[in-house]
């Protein structure tokens, strides 16, 4: 099966810095990347699509200029959170269509990143 | 519009026990339906879906799931509960029609304990 890996799978940092997620493709490409944010025993909110070789795709609410995504390459999409407080502490999850069966609906999941702010 | 609602924000069953976690959905269109499974810290997994197939998907460690239309439900069932069942589990819907996966919309989650 598909495998996306994430990194890191843990990460803390001091309030005022910036971190960035990366979220790869193993065996697969990924013209097309998911991120979301869970609260603790909440669903997956997404917060934006990223896309490979353009801009990424924003949810409402979403600081585009808080959460950083880059998606240089097929295999690779990074969300940096920058100036980080603690209200950004939660897990980020990524995921992935394969690449021409975005139609079908099946995403592959990360293993998802848990940042806390201090 | 297209929504999805988990009956059940917590279901305990004993192990060796059936399993019911329930899902109706709202869908304009036939839908995609899916189930994914999270445990503590950990991504989402796949355990079915289904596609306008048969209405009985089977899924992996024993799950499966029945697509009823006229009741608009796909609830996941498994006839014999195992410890390692305990986890967060997702009723997911993609309105077919839909171009892009962004438009997939996440149950609240199903949180299943299993009592020894």
């Amino acid at each position: 099966g598909a495998v996306v890996s994430q990194h890191p799978s843990r990460v803390i940092c001091k309030s005022g810095t910036s971190v960035k997620i990366e979220c790869r493709s193993l065996d697969f490409q990924a013209t097309t990347m998911f991120w979301y944010r869970q609260f603790p025993k909440q669903s997956l909110m997404l917060m934006a699509t990223s896309n490979e070789g353009s801009k990424a795709t924003y949810e409402q609410g979403v600081e585009k200029d808080k959460f950083l995504i880059n998606h240089a390459s097929l295999t690779l999409s990074t969300l940096t959170v920058t100036s980080a407080h603690p209200e950004d502490s939660s897990f980020y999850i990524c995921s992935a269509p394969l690449r021409d069966r975005e139609h079908t609906g099946e995403l592959f999941f990360g293993e998802g990143s848990r940042l806390t702010v201090l | 519009a297209q929504s999805v609602t988990q009956l059940d924000s917590h279901v305990s069953v004993s192990e060796g026990t059936p399993v019911l976690l329930r899902c109706n959905y709202s869908s304009s269109y036939s839908p995609s339906l899916f189930w994914y499974v999270q445990h503590p810290n950990k991504g989402l997994q796949l355990l079915l879906k289904y596609t306008s197939a048969a209405t009985l998907v089977k899924g992996i460690n024993g799950f499966e799931a029945e697509f009823k239309k006229s009741e608009t439900s796909f609830h996941l069932t498994k006839p014999s509960a195992h410890m390692s069942d305990a986890a967060e589990y997702f009723c997911v819907v993609r309105p077919t029609g839909y171009s892009s996966a962004s438009k997939i919309i996440f149950g609240s989650g199903t949180r299943l304990s299993i009592r020894p």
